[in-house]
């Protein structure tokens, strides 16, 4: 079956710690991004990588990053510079950089992190 | 104002009830529109694309106006299963690069169907 998958589900890290959430797809899809959800609140863009070895910062990249080594596999590494990583982080993937009008994005499951 | 907005509810409604969504969009440059749902805990699926012509499927039907920069979304006969948080979601020009588009999420709007 063709999908996005992270993991893991729940994460939890002490404060001073860096932590790397997966996310790979097999749907052959070129662009990937990173997503944080707070409650009661909607997503906000971390990162995205339009093609391989190559990515762009979002509106808050600060505290975050990540590689893009592989077509089918885009990691986050929440790092201890980061102020207030508790949250809901959602990864996503799409065919192209929304080249057609009706292109959208297709989301993994989330990790959950919780800062201890 | 934030670039996309929307009532955040809660919309408590009866099964049986028809329930309106709204949203507003600020950037005029925006070139296609969605609903996603996304249900407590779990991550947001597209529910359906808007077209500038309305577009139904099955229940749902959503209308966009973009004089107005207005997206709706129009559920009939709710049912239980239709509880969640209903997001509406811009897909605008990028800031930070020229030819990428990225997609722009409001906060949802929360639903639930009561029995």
């Amino acid at each position: 079956d063709g999908g996005i998958t992270q993991s893991p589900k729940y994460l939890f890290r002490k404060e001073g710690q860096n932590v790397t959430l997966s996310c790979e797809q097999n749907l052959n899809h070129d662009a990937m991004y990173w997503y944080r959800q707070d409650p009661g609140q909607g997503l906000r863009l971390i990162y995205y990588s339009q093609i391989v070895n190559d990515f762009q910062k979002g509106d808050i990249a600060e505290g975050y990053s990540v590689s893009r080594e592989k077509k089918e596999s885009f990691p986050l590494t929440v790092t201890s510079a980061q102020k207030n990583p508790t949250a809901f982080y959602l990864c996503a993937s799409s065919i192209a950089e929304h080249i057609s009008e009706s292109d959208t994005q297709y989301f993994g499951p989330g990790t959950r992190l919780t800062v201890l | 104002r934030k670039e996309v907005e929307q009532d955040p509810g809660p919309f408590n409604v009866p099964e049986g009830a028809t329930v309106a969504f709204n949203c507003t969009y600020s950037n005029s440059a925006s070139q296609s529109f969605f609903w996603y749902r996304q249900d407590c805990r779990k991550e947001p699926k597209l529910l359906m694309s808007v077209y500038s012509s309305g577009n139904e499927d099955g229940r749902f039907t959503a209308q966009l106006n973009r004089a107005s920069q207005y997206i709706s979304l129009l559920i009939r006969d709710s049912k239980l299963s239709d509880s969640a948080t209903y997001l509406c979601v811009v897909n605008s020009r990028a800031r930070t690069s020229g030819s990428a588009r990225q997609l722009t999420f409001g906060s949802g709007t929360q639903l639930t169907v009561l029995p």
